[in-house]
């Protein structure tokens, strides 16, 4: 069956430090692999997505993302933290049709 | 444009009563999706429209839950009677145009709580 396991609840960085966020997905086949964040009281945004083009995804906000097949991972990176990057963290995986999968979500604290 | 919009942003009502919640989707999109997000369970895909059709809602908790699409600007999602369990936040996303999952737009959700 197809998951998305978010591997950390909490991650906790400092102000201008790097952040990661790990996301592992299993699946039958290669699917669409996105980032969404949601802050308090708001609906979820697309951070970036992946849909079999370059591997390295680039998106809003300093965002990046990977994706390695070989380890099944599509982890979520920035350089350097912003108080404003304080939220929550969404991997999701589409299978196709719409079989969309939310992973658990990562809540990363910034700390001044 | 204005993004997805939902109203009300709060409802709080008394067990039993009729809740109707409302979205418009980005124009052009069609695609649309009704979420709910609760502590307990995460985000729980209800139901997803495609111009206008339902085309699954095996997430409808059961059979007080209803969702129409009347036209390609409006969507509601009914809860009648409802009950404290409900008390969660709704969502409404759509997606589009076309097939592939380019990623949604969501809205800012309506907190609803039962009482």
């Amino acid at each position: 069956a197809q998951s998305v396991t978010q591997l950390d609840s909490h991650v906790s960085v400092s102000e201008g430090t790097p952040v990661l966020l790990r996301c592992n997905y299993s699946s039958s086949y290669s699917p669409s692999l996105f980032w969404y964040v949601q802050h308090p009281n708001k609906g979820l945004q697309l951070l970036l997505k992946y849909t079999s083009a370059a591997t390295l995804v680039k998106g809003i906000n300093g965002f990046e993302a990977e994706f390695k097949k070989s380890e099944t991972s599509f982890h979520l990176t920035k350089p350097s933290a912003h108080m404003s990057d304080a939220a929550e963290y969404f991997c999701v995986a589409d299978t196709g049709g719409f079989k969309t999968i939310f992973g658990a979500g990562t809540r990363l604290f910034v700390k001044a | 444009d204005a993004g997805v919009i939902q109203s009300p942003r709060h409802e709080v009502t008394e067990m039993g009563q009729e809740v109707t919640l409302r979205c418009k989707p980005i124009s052009g999109h069609d695609y649309l999706f009704w979420y709910r997000q609760t502590m307990m369970r995460g985000l729980e895909l209800l139901i997803y429209f495609n111009n206008n059709v339902p085309i699954d809602d095996s997430g409808m908790p059961e059979d007080r839950f209803s969702a129409k699409m009347p036209n390609a600007s409006f969507s509601t999602l009914k809860i009648q009677p409802s009950e404290p369990r409900d008390s969660a936040v709704y969502f409404c996303a759509s997606s589009g145009p076309g097939q592939g999952n380019y990623g949604y737009t969501f809205g800012s959700g309506t907190r609803l709580t039962v009482v």
